[in-house]
């Protein structure tokens, strides 16, 4: 079974629009932490936002936010007023495991954003 | 600010050679990763690498390959026999601690082309 599922393939957005990717997972752990990444056409992945399981707030970052919901197991990333420097893929990763030595991130498939002028 | 570094960008290499990558992980991080990313496909976890000896691997991670951190700073990928479908972006990172809040950090990437 897929760990972490995102939907959307693809996506395209107004600039200045607020924009949500999807990001479902799959875990028994009580213990876990969500991460995205973007990754630009250059090909670099660049780390975004963090949620822990037991956060009690959802992240934000800047123009970065986190929309948690633990019950549904969804940690979708909200973009607010997107740039056009916004468009790039988008990845949803997940650490579970916490036993010493089991540290690598899962990721899901991507969306691939496209902010229109 | 600090950051992972591959060399090279993007290396070709033939079918049945061997290939070194290199990574410079951030200096004061301790756990070592390599990813791969066939093109337009998700990202995959290869190895994990700490205290000198690798911690966690995948099933793709066989015994064509192997990672070596020869000195204080470098960590390396070697492919022996490369094959077709080892075409891929290599992605080096590293995390300065364990535990499930610490982001890992990615380098730029190697992109690998076996013909």
């Amino acid at each position: 079974a897929q760990k972490i599922t995102q939907t959307q393939p693809g996506m395209f957005v107004q600039e200045k629009e607020a924009v949500t990717l999807d990001c479902t997972y799959d875990t028994s752990d009580q213990s876990y932490g969500l991460f995205w990444y973007k990754q630009p056409s250059s090909g670099e992945m660049i780390f975004l936002i963090y949620q822990g399981s037991y956060d009690e707030q959802n992240a934000t970052e800047g123009r970065y936010s986190l929309n948690f919901q633990k019950a549904r197991k969804s940690a979708n990333l909200v973009i607010s007023a997107s740039q056009l420097g916004d468009s790039a893929m988008y990845f949803c990763a997940m650490r579970d495991d916490p036993n010493f030595g089991n540290e690598k991130l899962t990721f899901g498939t991507g969306t691939r954003l496209t902010i229109i002028p | 600010e600090p950051e992972v570094t591959q060399t090279p960008s993007h290396q070709v290499t033939q079918m049945g050679q061997e290939v070194i990558l290199r990574c410079v992980p951030i200096s004061n991080h301790l756990y070592f990763y390599w990813y791969r990313q066939i093109l337009g496909q998700k990202v995959e976890f290869l190895v994990s690498f700490y205290n000198n000896e690798i911690s966690e691997k995948s099933e793709i991670f066989d015994d064509q390959f192997s990672v070596e951190r020869p000195d204080g700073s470098n960590f390396t990928l070697k492919i022996r026999s490369t094959k077709l479908e080892d075409s891929a972006m290599y992605f080096c990172a590293s995390s300065v601690r364990t535990g499930l809040r610490s982001p890992l950090h990615f380098g730029n990437g190697t992109r690998l082309t076996v013909t």
